[in-house]
């Protein structure tokens, strides 16, 4: 079956140092999407996108779609505490015309102040 | 606001016990979905509905089944209860052809013992 996978597993940063997770996809994905978990919650939806080689930002956050769409990254610039949680990726894939979301193993980031 | 509701946020139960997870939506998606979380293997997709009375199974649905009998309510069953199940376990809905985002539960940490 489809396998999203991602790396590091773990990443520790200290308090305004740069993150970035990587997201890599067995099978070429329809859409991307990104949820950030935080201690003892569930994920939230952060953003999706679409199309090959597509980039979008969010105030420090940066996420891009590989060209192949296979893969795609988060990259957090200048960390806060508050960015602390698990980041996961979710590789959508149609299957009979219904759309299924394949998480990826998630990279759980913590903050050193 | 999406609401979607577990019904319990702690549960121990004793194996070979009958376990019945639900979930209601107040959306009216078509899409809900049942993962479990477990620590370095992320979300992985149990079953999935998209519609009433009808199911599909995710990435690792032995010894689990579900059951959708109305839209809003989508349930996940353990037959028989092993320690091996011990798990988080997390619903999300989303819309039909599900090129947005999946909204989740507050997630049901089940201890079998």
């Amino acid at each position: 079956g489809q396998q999203v996978m991602q790396i590091p597993q773990y990443q520790h940063v200290q308090e305004g140092e740069d993150f970035t997770t990587y997201c890599n996809s067995s099978t070429t994905l329809s859409n991307i999407q990104w949820y950030k978990q935080r201690p003892g919650g569930h994920p939230v939806f952060l953003i999706q996108l679409v199309k090959s080689g597509e980039v979008k930002k969010q105030k420090r956050l940066t996420f891009q779609f590989g060209e192949a769409k296979k893969n795609s990254s988060l990259h957090i610039t200048a960390t806060q505490t508050t960015d602390v949680g698990t980041y996961f990726c979710a590789g959508g894939r149609t299957n009979f015309g219904n759309e299924k979301l394949t998480f990826g193993t998630g990279t759980r980031l913590t903050i050193i102040p | 606001d999406v609401k979607v509701t577990q019904s319990s946020r702690y549960l121990v139960k004793r194996t070979g016990e009958k376990v019945f997870l639900e979930c209601v939506q107040d959306m009216d998606h078509e899409n809900m979905f049942w993962y479990r979380q477990d620590p370095g293997l992320g979300l992985r997709l149990i079953y999935f509905s998209y519609d009433v009375k009808m199911k599909e199974k995710g990435d690792i649905p032995e010894g689990y089944s579900v059951s959708r009998e109305k839209k809003e309510r989508f349930s996940l069953i353990l037959e028989s209860a092993s320690t091996n199940q011990t798990s988080m376990y997390l619903c999300a809905t989303g819309q039909l052809l599900m090129n947005t985002e999946a909204f989740f539960g507050q997630g049901t940490r089940l201890t079998v013992v």
